[in-house]
């Protein structure tokens, strides 16, 4: 059975970086092909796809938000981790994590989300 | 690269068929039968309904189903439920080299 779960502050100030956590079961991301990504949501608004990684360590990221993000894996941990630099209120949204299987381009499984809100 | 187009709201009454359009370019929709509905419901996560342009994971009802023609994909649900009433959003794999993927912007499903 796989499962994700998302952890990290909910409250961040703006300039500040933000470090989001997935924590995952029921795969390794040693196995070829998998990957995990994240998305995101505003209140109220449509997702937005932020960045993938896959078992090998290549890594994809939204090109509106490139120079901001870092994703990062530490395969022992069952971890994915997010990084966004320069946080601002307009990146208060829900942040999921989700699993890619192999030879695949779709999402299978999400995590529950978790709301970060950008405000001093 | 801009989003998926969706219409906002769709509406149908229960035992009725509704069709959700999404559309995009030859670099994505078009180019590739990598198009995946999701429906979610407020406050939750959401769920694959449909991957690879036709093919239903294991558990999704048969009463949803997709289709694409040229850079339009399409979701239609038939028999429609009360508990179908959610927000749809479709996603494309996209060719360019730095991207991975793109959501349409969504659609609120209201049953009657």
């Amino acid at each position: 059975q796989i499962t994700l779960k998302e952890s990290g502050p909910t409250l961040v100030k703006p300039t500040q970086t933000l470090t989001l956590t997935c924590t995952f079961s029921g795969f390794s991301l040693s196995t070829s092909g998998v990957g995990v990504g994240w998305i995101r949501q505003p209140p109220g608004k449509a997702l937005e796809w932020l960045a993938l990684i896959y078992w090998d360590d290549d890594k994809r990221y939204s090109p509106s938000l490139k120079s901001r993000l870092t994703i990062t894996k530490d395969t022992s941990k069952n971890q994915v981790v997010l990084t966004m630099t320069n946080m601002d209120p307009v990146d208060t949204a829900t942040y999921y994590c989700a699993h890619r299987r192999p030879s695949t381009t779709h999402f299978d499984y999400w995590g529950q989300g978790t709301l970060v809100t950008v405000s001093s | 690269q801009s989003a998926l187009t969706q219409p906002a709201s769709v509406s149908g009454s229960p035992g009725q068929s509704i069709t959700i359009s999404c559309t995009g370019t030859s670099s994505d929709v078009g180019g590739y039968n990598y198009v995946s509905w999701y429906q979610q419901h407020p406050g939750k996560a959401p769920k694959l309904m449909i991957y690879d342009v036709t093919n239903r994971p294991s558990g999704v009802s048969n009463r949803f189903s997709g289709s694409k023609s040229g850079n339009t994909a399409s979701l239609t649900i038939s028999g429609l439920q009360a508990e179908d009433e959610a927000d749809y959003y479709c996603s494309s794999y996209t060719s360019s080299s730095t991207l991975y993927m793109i959501f349409g912007g969504g659609t609120k499903l209201t049953v009657l």
